[in-house]
């Protein structure tokens, strides 16, 4: 069965430090997406992505950045973590033109 | 600025009543809605969907309306059941830009 996958599912993480949150998809889908949900906010997008070496800022980018080599990856990077990105991260696909996401399981990330 | 708001953080019903989701946005570019359905640890997952088109798109116990005059959108959960117990996000997306928002989440509890 086609599916999306995140990893880790909880990450702790030092202040500064690099940290890298791995999302993959079989559904073939040339639309990827993150998103951070924070109590109140809901999900605010980070970044999204509509096909290989194609990368856009979403509504909450500063901090993040992503790169898109092949259909199925979509890492997400934090370049040095702050505190204000403790959350919960959620990566999504969908395919091209839909604008039905499918949604991965979540990674939970704190940072001290 | 929240473009989609759901101004009901909370919301609690007996098992077999009716639950009413509601959700407003502000946005006229919006063109297509969502609800989506989270369980803890788990992801979002697609509910039901309406297209600006419609006023209305049933789909079992799940109904949406949607009133574009008002800028608001309602899901209806009839009965509801205790499995029912969830977060609900309302998505709201332009084609024009592939602008999806969500709003912050409603937490529904279904009492048996």
């Amino acid at each position: 069965d086609a599916e999306i996958t995140q990893s880790p599912r909880h990450k702790i993480t030092e202040t500064g430090r690099q940290v890298t949150l791995a999302c993959h998809q079989t559904w073939n889908h040339n639309n990827m997406f993150w998103y951070r949900q924070d109590l109140g906010h809901g999900l605010r997008l980070i970044h999204y992505s509509y096909g290989v070496q194609d990368t856009n800022k979403g509504e909450v980018s500063d901090g993040y950045s992503v790169s898109r080599s092949n259909t199925e990856d979509l890492p997400l990077t934090l370049e040095s973590a702050a505190s204000s990105q403790t959350s919960v991260y959620f990566c999504a696909s969908s395919r091209q033109g839909g604008s039905e996401q499918f949604f991965g399981p979540g990674t939970r990330l704190t940072v001290l | 600025d929240q473009q989609v708001k759901q101004n009901s953080p909370s919301l609690s019903v007996q098992e077999g009543r009716i639950s009413i989701l509601n959700c407003d946005y502000t946005n006229s570019m919006f063109d297509y809605f969502l609800w989506y359905k989270k369980y803890p640890a788990e992801g979002p997952t697609f509910l039901i969907s309406i297209s600006s088109i419609k006023d209305k798109n049933e789909d079992g116990r799940f109904t949406v309306f949607l009133n574009k005059s008002a800028k608001h959108l309602s899901l209806h959960i009839v009965p509801s059941q205790p499995g029912d117990s969830a977060v609900y996000f309302c998505a709201a997306f332009a084609p024009a830009n592939n602008d999806m928002r969500f709003g912050a989440g409603t937490r529904l509890t279904v009492k048996p």
